[in-house]
């Protein structure tokens, strides 16, 4: 199986600074049709999972512009410019590229100072 | 858009079965496979495998082989997870997911003797 490792594991953030978390896979997520099979998610409190980044670096509906998504083949990264509030919650990198299964990073899990 | 409704809360006892329903609305739901994520108190999510609504095809984790059956019922746009054989570890909150972007609401369930 794919092994994703994310660093750090928490982070405490004053609002309105930039925050960035890795993600490292242990294999390639370019596929052959030339997509990259990375997501990132936001796990807040009590909540399902919701998806920010899709195929590395595509926003998904809805997803505030502060969040930005980079990265090729194994080393990935998801930033957000200016921490709100409203951001606290556990972040997960996802891999798809590799059926089955779909692996999850650790999650690193954001606070607001 | 899109929707993902899931089952209600269960309270099984170890060696019972659970079946989780997720009622699928806002899109074509034989258009894109269905998966299943489990997530155990304080833990990450873990992929269980997908089901192609279309065909009825399957995939699952090695590690739920045998004990997992994931079924769908196209007249009424829903898809079902049955999980056999329950231990104490097999306590999460299960989701479906359409594709990778929308999840449901998660159904928790609790195994206790």
């Amino acid at each position: 199986d794919i092994v994703l490792t994310q660093t750090p594991l928490s982070l405490s953030v004053t609002p309105g600074q930039p925050a960035s978390i890795s993600c490292k896979s242990s294999q390639s997520l370019l596929h052959t049709d030339g997509k990259t099979y990375l997501f990132w998610y936001l796990q807040k409190a009590g909540q399902s999972p919701q998806l920010l980044i899709y195929e590395g670096t595509n926003r998904f509906f809805g997803v505030p512009d502060r969040f930005s998504g980079s990265g090729s083949g194994t080393d990935f990264t998801l930033k957000i410019s200016r921490v709100e509030a409203e951001d606290v919650g556990v972040y997960y990198c996802m891999q798809s590229i590799q059926l089955p299964p779909w692996t999850f990073g650790q999650g690193t899990k954001v606070e607001i100072k | 858009q899109v929707q993902l409704v899931q089952s209600g809360a269960e309270v099984k006892k170890p060696g019972a079965s659970v079946r989780v329903s997720c009622k699928a609305s806002g899109y074509t739901f034989s258009g894109y496979y269905i998966n299943w994520v489990r997530q155990a108190p304080g833990q990450g999510p873990e992929w269980m495998g997908w089901i192609d609504p279309n065909s009825g095809g399957t995939n699952y984790a090695q590690k739920f082989q045998g004990r997992v059956t994931m079924t769908r019922d196209t007249s009424i746009s829903t898809a079902y997870m049955e999980l056999s054989r329950l231990r104490s570890d097999d306590m999460a909150v299960y989701y479906c997911v359409c594709g990778t972007g929308y999840w449901g609401q998660g159904t928790l369930v609790t195994v206790s003797s």
